[in-house]
């Protein structure tokens, strides 16, 4: 059983779309990342949420934190071909000393 | 700063055969994660260190996976003998010390492609 689901697993959208990735538990966090993985590289940290109900904006890229501190979403607004990559939720559980990674999101953008 | 250095970046050995993989964390950094990930179970922690010392080392697969970090600035992940379910890439990450109020921000290496003939 994963300890985070991510949806939608893949997602293909044309340039100047928006779009919302999910990041969901049954289980409260700490704290939770967003990371951006591009085709043979390592993931890279977007940002990182602690508060319930906390928005966090990037530029194009709003994140949000839920309430209960279960759940968590990414928005991109009017996206472009170079936000396409995998983007992954990690979260760490309140004294667990590590992060659990969810499957990701595929996300393609075309031109 | 380098960021997080992994070697080889690839790897092609066949099965049986003994392989070693390198990381060097960010200096200043006192926590040193190894990672595998794979398409059908994405990104699994496999065994993390904190100040050299293994915490927790339950993602490990089997007893042919092997970590050991000797000192601040390297570790190794050694797999004896590999298999070709092993082929992954494996990613290294390391991150400073963390308060009660600090976050767990990880540093990624580039990985190593690993492939198990």
């Amino acid at each position: 059983t994963q300890l985070l689901e991510q949806s939608p697993q893949f997602l293909s959208i044309q340039e100047g779309e928006n779009l919302t990735v999910y990041c969901n538990s049954s289980s409260v966090f700490s704290s939770l990342q967003w990371y951006r993985q591009e085709p043979g590289e390592g993931p890279v940290l977007l940002v990182t949420v602690v508060t319930g109900g906390e928005v966090k904006k990037l530029k194009r890229l709003t994140f949000q934190f839920g309430d209960a501190r279960k759940d968590s979403s990414l928005h991109i607004t009017a996206a472009q071909p170079g936000d396409t990559g995998l983007y992954l939720c990690a979260g760490e559980v309140t004294n667990a000393g590590k992060s659990t990674f969810g499957d990701g999101t595929t996300l393609t953008v075309k031109p | 700063d380098a960021g997080v250095i992994q070697s080889p970046r690839h790897e092609v050995t066949e099965m049986g055969q003994e392989v070693t993989l390198r990381c060097k964390p960010i200096s200043g950094h006192d926590y040193l994660f190894w990672y595998r990930q794979t398409m059908m179970r994405g990104l699994e922690l496999l065994i993390y260190f904190n100040n050299n010392v293994p915490i927790d080392d339950s993602g490990m697969p089997e007893d042919r996976f092997s970590a050991k970090m000797p000192n601040a600035s390297f570790s190794t992940l050694k797999i004896q003998p590999s298999e070709p379910r092993d082929s992954a890439v494996y990613f290294c990450a390391s991150s400073r010390d963390r308060t009660a109020l600090s976050t767990d921000t990880q540093y990624f290496g580039p990985g190593t492609r690993l492939t198990v003939l």
